[in-house]
């Protein structure tokens, strides 16, 4: 079982939709990133969070620590949030520096 | 401008043959990393470098090289020795291995 299960693997949505993506992780972790892809291939990171909720203009991320769930929305999608959503989780090893695990990511494809 | 460059966008390698992958960074980060992505799957961590001088492996680091011996600079070198490069890798950087990683926009290596 991967460490880190992004749910769906791809979604299709009209453009307007609100839209979830969810991420279940196995691990004990210190924080909790949602990166973006888009076709050509290059990553930006969306957020970074360890508790409770972030947003950044149609963008909201929550986290629950106690259920290792995180999930992304997307308010009034628009064709140009197609890309793949990745979740990805610092994990708290000790004595070493930490590392990200990353889901497998999941393709969003919002049709006007 | 601040960011993360690597070089080539395409790069093709010919069976037997050593290639070298580039990553250049102006932010100052003192972390640097190597992923390899393949479809379907998560990201996956080569080597990543703390800091200047020292590197480490992460979880499939057969078949690959590094090198620190600038700040800035943290080329990947594909050997004979990987018997299975094709593959897209990103390069990532951050101020510390606790922080956001930001990543360069990637290379593409294929094997002829």
């Amino acid at each position: 079982k991967n460490e880190v299960e992004q749910s769906p693997q791809n979604l299709t949505a009209q453009e307007g939709e609100f839209i979830t993506i969810n991420c279940s992780y196995s691990v004990g972790i210190s924080a909790l990133h949602w990166l973006q892809q888009h076709p050509g291939g290059g990553i930006v990171s969306l957020f970074m969070l360890s508790s409770g909720k972030k947003k950044h203009g149609r963008l909201i991320a929550t986290i629950n620590i106690q259920e290792k769930h995180s999930s992304l929305h997307i308010t009034a999608s628009h064709p140009r949030d197609s890309a793949v959503y990745i979740c990805a989780v610092m994990s708290t090893t000790s004595g070493s520096a930490r590392q990200l695990t990353f889901g497998s990511g999941t393709q969003l494809t919002v049709l006007p | 401008d601040g960011g993360i460059t690597q070089s080539p966008k395409y790069l093709f390698r010919k069976e037997g043959q050593n290639v070298t992958l580039s990553c250049e960074q102006n932010l100052n980060h003192d972390a640097m990393y190597w992923y390899r992505q393949d479809p379907g799957q998560g990201l996956r961590l080569i080597y990543y470098s703390q800091i200047v001088n020292d590197f480490q492996k992460g979880d499939i680091a057969e078949g690959y090289s590094v090198s620190r011996e600038k700040k800035e600079s943290f080329p990947l070198t594909v050997t004979s020795a990987q018997k299975n490069p094709t593959a897209f890798y990103l390069c990532a950087s951050s101020i510390n291995t606790q922080e956001t990683q930001y990543f360069g926009p990637g290379t593409r290596l294929l094997v002829l």
